[in-house]
């Protein structure tokens, strides 16, 4: 059984760029869910998507968008970025909604750098 | 979303239990509680949840106050490889999961 992929593994971007960052979901599993983690902090979730909707969005501006595909992978894209969204992008999938009885799966992570 | 407190950090030897304690006094009746690690430079590692009964797994296990508002994650002997930061997490019909800054465990050799 494959896990969690996460392509690439970092990246380096300038102030104003787009970036797309991909997650492979672990098999059998509908759900996914990304997370920007800080250095030094815990991750925080970002948004998560169910059989292709989202469902479920944290504290993040409209700057950053997903898709879920029908094969559950999916994309996080961040347009207009900033020095802050340097971070470790997490992503994270089940077979349900996360947080209830589900546990995630989570992959290795990309590392973006914003200079 | 209901808030947990966990201590910094904590130290254990090596094959001794370790018992990390959790505080989540505003949880609600349909928040599960949710226990997750991470080790240096990978993403985290899923290790036990459970709702109202303590539960136990290969990994470890988890007790729950009687009033929930508190649980302790319980590793039965620690090994060096248990070194990382676990975080104590509710999660609810919110569907998602909000991690605080954890617990740093550091297992001596």
């Amino acid at each position: 059984e494959t896990g969690v992929t996460q392509s690439p593994t970092h990246l380096i971007k300038t102030r104003g760029q787009q970036v797309t960052l991909r997650c492979s979901s672990q098999s059998g599993h509908n759900t996914v869910s990304w997370y920007q983690q800080a250095l030094g902090q815990g991750p925080q979730f970002i948004f998560q998507y169910y059989r292709e909707e989202e469902n479920g969005r944290g504290n993040f501006p409209p700057r950053f968008s997903g898709l879920q595909f029908p094969n559950y992978s999916s994309e996080l894209n961040v347009n207009a970025l900033e020095l802050d969204d340097s971070a470790l992008y997490l992503c994270a999938s089940s077979v349900g909604l996360a947080g209830g009885s589900y546990e995630q799966f989570f992959g290795p992570g990309t590392r973006l750098t914003v200079l | 979303d209901a808030k947990t407190t966990q201590p910094n950090s904590m130290e254990s030897n090596e094959e001794e239990p370790v018992h990390l304690p959790c505080n989540h006094s505003t949880i609600s009746g349909t928040d599960y509680i949710h226990w997750y690690r991470q080790l240096p430079s990978q993403g985290p590692e899923y290790v036990i949840h459970g709702l109202t009964s303590n539960v136990n797994n290969r990994m470890a296990s988890l007790a729950i106050a009687e009033d929930r508002k508190s649980s302790t994650l319980i590793l039965h002997r620690a090994t060096l490889r248990d070194a990382a930061v676990y975080y104590c997490i509710l999660g609810g019909s919110n569907y998602k999961l909000t991690f605080g800054k954890g617990t740093l465990l550091t297992v001596n050799p």
